[in-house]
C-alpha cells in the first residue's frame, strides 16, 4: 500500500462545475496535509494546507480533512480551464520534516 | 523575486559524468529540502537541511549523491557517476521553522533542474 494514494485521473469536469479531488494516507498519526497544483513542466505550487478535522476554505478552494478515515479532499468550485493541472496531495508525518506525496490527479476542465 | 531559485534549469550529460545543482532558498527560510520527481509521479524526498546541518536523508540518496549547505544559505546537490536512472526533475524547496502547536510550515518549491542522462 502506498503511503499516500490518489486517483491518477484524468478527472474531467465542465467549466463552472465543482471538481472533487481525493486522497487517502496510511500513516494514522500524520499531522499536516497540503495540496499542491502542478502545471505540466512546472514545479508544484502550494494552494492549501490543513491541519485539523473539518473544512478549510480559501476562495474557490475548500480542503476537507477526516483523520479518522485518513482521508483528505480538495474541492474546486466554479472550475476554470486554467485549473487544468495535476493536483498533488502531500502529507507530513509526526516527527518528520519531509513531505510524502501522492502521484497526483490530473484535472481537465472543459470549456 | 524572492522565491526559491534553482540553477541550471536543464542539464544534459553523458552517463558516468558528475553533475552539480544549486538551490537558493527564500532568504528567511532556515529549512531546505531536495526532492526528485519522475514523470507521472509525485516528488520523492531526498534530503533535508536545517541551517547548515543535514538532518535527514532518504534511502533513495545513494552514496553517489551528496548534498551540502555550507553556510546555511544556498545548497548544492552533486550526483557522481550518473546513471540512466538518475534522469528526473530535481526540486528544491524551503520553509520556515515550525511554530509549534501541531502546525507545520508549508514548503515552497523552486522551478527545478531537469536532468537528462544520455
Amino acid at each position: 500500500q502506498k503511503e499516500v494514494e490518489q486517483n491518477s485521473g484524468p478527472l474531467s469536469v465542465p467549466e463552472g462545475a465543482i471538481a472533487s479531488l481525493n486522497c487517502t494516507y496510511s500513516d494514522r498519526v500524520s499531522q499536516s496535509f497540503f495540496w499542491y497544483r502542478q502545471y505540466s513542466g512546472k514545479s508544484p505550487e502550494l494552494i492549501m494546507s490543513i491541519y485539523s478535522n473539518g473544512d478549510k476554505e480559501d476562495g474557490r478552494f475548500t480542503a476537507q480533512l477526516n483523520k479518522a478515515s485518513q482521508y483528505v479532499s480538495l474541492l474546486i468550485r466554479d472550475s476554470q480551464p486554467s485549473d487544468s493541472a495535476t493536483y498533488l496531495c502531500a502529507v507530513r508525518g509526526t516527527g518528520r520534516r519531509a513531505l510524502t506525496f501522492g502521484s497526483g490527479t490530473r484535472l481537465q476542465v472543459q470549456p | 523575486d524572492t522565491g526559491v531559485s534553482q540553477d541550471p534549469r536543464h542539464k544534459i550529460t553523458k552517463r558516468g559524468q558528475n553533475v552539480t545543482f544549486r538551490c537558493d532558498p527564500i532568504s528567511e527560510h532556515n529549512r531546505l529540502y531536495w526532492y526528485r520527481q519522475t514523470l507521472g509521479q509525485g516528488p520523492e524526498f531526498l534530503t533535508y537541511f536545517q541551517n547548515e546541518a543535514q538532518l535527514e536523508k532518504s534511502r533513495l540518496l545513494s552514496d553517489r549523491f551528496s548534498a551540502e549547505r555550507p553556510k546555511g544559505s544556498f545548497s548544492t546537490l552533486e550526483i557522481q557517476r550518473t546513471e540512466q536512472g538518475d534522469s528526473a526533475m530535481y526540486l528544491c524547496a524551503s520553509s520556515l521553522g515550525d511554530p509549534g502547536q501541531g502546525l507545520n510550515q508549508p514548503q515552497h518549491f523552486g522551478d527545478g533542474t531537469r536532468l537528462s542522462i544520455l
